[in-house]
C-alpha cells in the first residue's frame, strides 16, 4: 500500500538553529511530493514540492528539501528557523498517475525555544 | 487572488443532525478535494471531483457522508445524521488539474472545524 512516514512526531530546536525533518514514501513508482505547513487554526500552506528533474528543490520561507531515490526520503531543511517557524509540517505524496489523492505522513510539531 | 474559502468556519451540531459544509475553490481551478483531519486518523482524502463529476469516492467513511460539486465550482459536503465521531476539521483544496494533466498541485483552504456534541 502506498504510505509516507514522518518518523517524528514532535522536534523541539533553538531559535538559529539548524532543522531537517524526516519524510519517507513507500510507492510503487516515483511519486510527486510535497511539504505543507499547518499553524494552529489554519488550513495547510504548501512550502514546497517535487515533481522530477533537479532533486534540491527551494521553497517558501527559506525552506527546502532534498529528494533521495535511494533511500525513498523527501526531507525538508532550513538552515536557521526563526521563531514563527513553530507549526506542524505534513509531508504528502501524489501517485503520477491516475490516483488523485494526497497521502499524507502523520505530522511532525516543531517548537522553537528563544 | 482569492484562495480557497470555506463556510463556516466553525460548526457546532448536536448528534443526529445533519450539516452541510461548504467550499469556494479558486478560480479557474477543475480539480476540488474534501479531506478530515481529526487526532485519532491524521488527514485523511474524503472524495475528489473532476468538474461536476466524482471519479474517487473512496475515501467517504459511510453512507450518512455525501458531496456534490455544481458549475464546476463550489462543493457541498453534507454529513446526515451526525455522530460524535464525526467531529474533525474538514478541509478542502483545489488544483488546476488533475496529475495526469500537469496541474497536481492542491491549495488548501482554512478548514471547517466541526464539533457533534
Amino acid at each position: 500500500a502506498q504510505s509516507v512516514t514522518q518518523p517524528d512526531i514532535h522536534i523541539t530546536v533553538s531559535e538559529g538553529a539548524s532543522l531537517e525533518l524526516r519524510c519517507n514514501y513507500s510507492y510503487g513508482a516515483t511519486p510527486y511530493l510535497f511539504w505543507y505547513v499547518q499553524s494552529p487554526g489554519q488550513g495547510l500552506q504548501l512550502l514546497l514540492k517535487y515533481f522530477s528533474g533537479d532533486t534540491l528543490v527551494q521553497g517558501i520561507k527559506g525552506f527546502e528539501a532534498e529528494f533521495k531515490r535511494s533511500q525513498s526520503s523527501f526531507n525538508l531543511r532550513k538552515p536557521s528557523v526563526h521563531w514563527s517557524d513553530a507549526a506542524e509540517y505534513f509531508c504528502a505524496a501524489l501517485s503520477n498517475f491516475g490516483n488523485e489523492k494526497l497521502t499524507f505522513g502523520t505530522g511532525t510539531r516543531l517548537t522553537i525555544i528563544p | 487572488g482569492a484562495g480557497v474559502s470555506q463556510s463556516p468556519s466553525n460548526k457546532v451540531t448536536e448528534k443526529g443532525k445533519d450539516v452541510e459544509l461548504r467550499c469556494d475553490p479558486i478560480s479557474g481551478h477543475t480539480a476540488l478535494y474534501w479531506y478530515r483531519q481529526s487526532l485519532g486518523q491524521g488527514l485523511e482524502f474524503l472524495i475528489y471531483f473532476q468538474g461536476n463529476s466524482a471519479p474517487d469516492k473512496s475515501g467517504l467513511p459511510s453512507d450518512r457522508f455525501s458531496a456534490e460539486r455544481t458549475g464546476g465550482s463550489v462543493s457541498t459536503l453534507t454529513i446526515q445524521r451526525t455522530q460524535q465521531e464525526d467531529s474533525a476539521v474538514y478541509l478542502c483544496a483545489s488544483s488546476f488539474g488533475t496529475s495526469g494533466q500537469g496541474g497536481e498541485t492542491q491549495y488548501f483552504g482554512p478548514g471547517t472545524r466541526l464539533l457533534v456534541l
